[in-house]
């Protein structure tokens, strides 16, 4: 299985500044997936990062806001910007291997001020 | 995707079978369960999936009815370590991978 890091593991962050979160996978995959958690919350996904391409957003999520960085098989990044304190949340990234899989990162816990 | 609907909590004492409900009575024909957990202050976790066949690995058993309007996932001998949110996860599968649609889950806590 994929083992999947993410830094930072947590951070506190100030009102209207940005935060990029990144993703390293210890191997190629094709598809990265980046997901929000809210406290006391499930899982939302907020995009959909393959190499070469433009991330595909979900309802809800824009790129000015969650720009997304996919340079290569096994890293991508996400970064939160001019944040509020709405965006305190645990966000996470994951990878599919085979169609009924995927693994999870740690996740990386923001609180913003 | 199939809207999936599990109890927002259960109890399980330590050692004994823990038995968790799911249904998905709009589940369409080609359309998977699949079965997650996330342990507090961790990424979720896959269990097992399946389609319409009784499924069994390391980890679990899943049970889908014959009409596969529900399931039950099993944990036969529930540890401590088995506390976690379950989320019941319906979808079709695709050879690409594709993303999955997170419910509330049922909070299972397992008890001394």
């Amino acid at each position: 299985s994929a083992v999947i890091s993410q830094k930072p593991s947590r951070d506190i962050c100030q009102r209207g500044t940005s935060l990029t979160i990144q993703c390293q996978v210890d191997s190629q995959v094709t598809m990265m997936f980046w997901y929000r958690q809210q406290p006391g919350q499930s899982l939302t996904l907020i995009a959909t990062a393959n190499q070469g391409s433009e991330a595909t957003y979900e309802s809800g999520f824009v790129i000015d806001k969650f720009p997304i960085s996919r340079p290569n098989l096994t890293f991508s990044t996400l970064t939160v910007s001019n944040m509020s304190p709405e965006d305190s949340s645990i966000y996470l990234c994951s990878v599919s291997e085979r169609a009924y899989e995927q693994y999870f990162g740690p996740g990386t816990r923001l609180t913003v001020t | 995707d199939a809207k999936t609907t599990q109890p927002p909590s259960m109890d399980c004492a330590e050692g004994r079978a823990a038995n968790l409900p799911c249904n998905h009575s709009t589940i369409s024909g080609n359309e998977y369960v699949y079965w997650y957990r996330q342990i507090h202050s961790q990424g979720p976790q896959y269990i097992i999936h399946g389609l319409k066949n009784n499924e069994t690995n390391e980890m679990a058993s899943l049970i889908i009815t014959e009409d596969r309007k529900s399931s039950t996932l099993i944990l036969p001998h529930a540890t401590l370590r088995d506390t976690a949110v379950y989320y019941c996860i319906v979808r079709v599968r695709e050879t690409s991978g594709s993303r999955l649609t997170f419910g509330e889950g049922t909070q299972l806590t397992v008890n001394p």
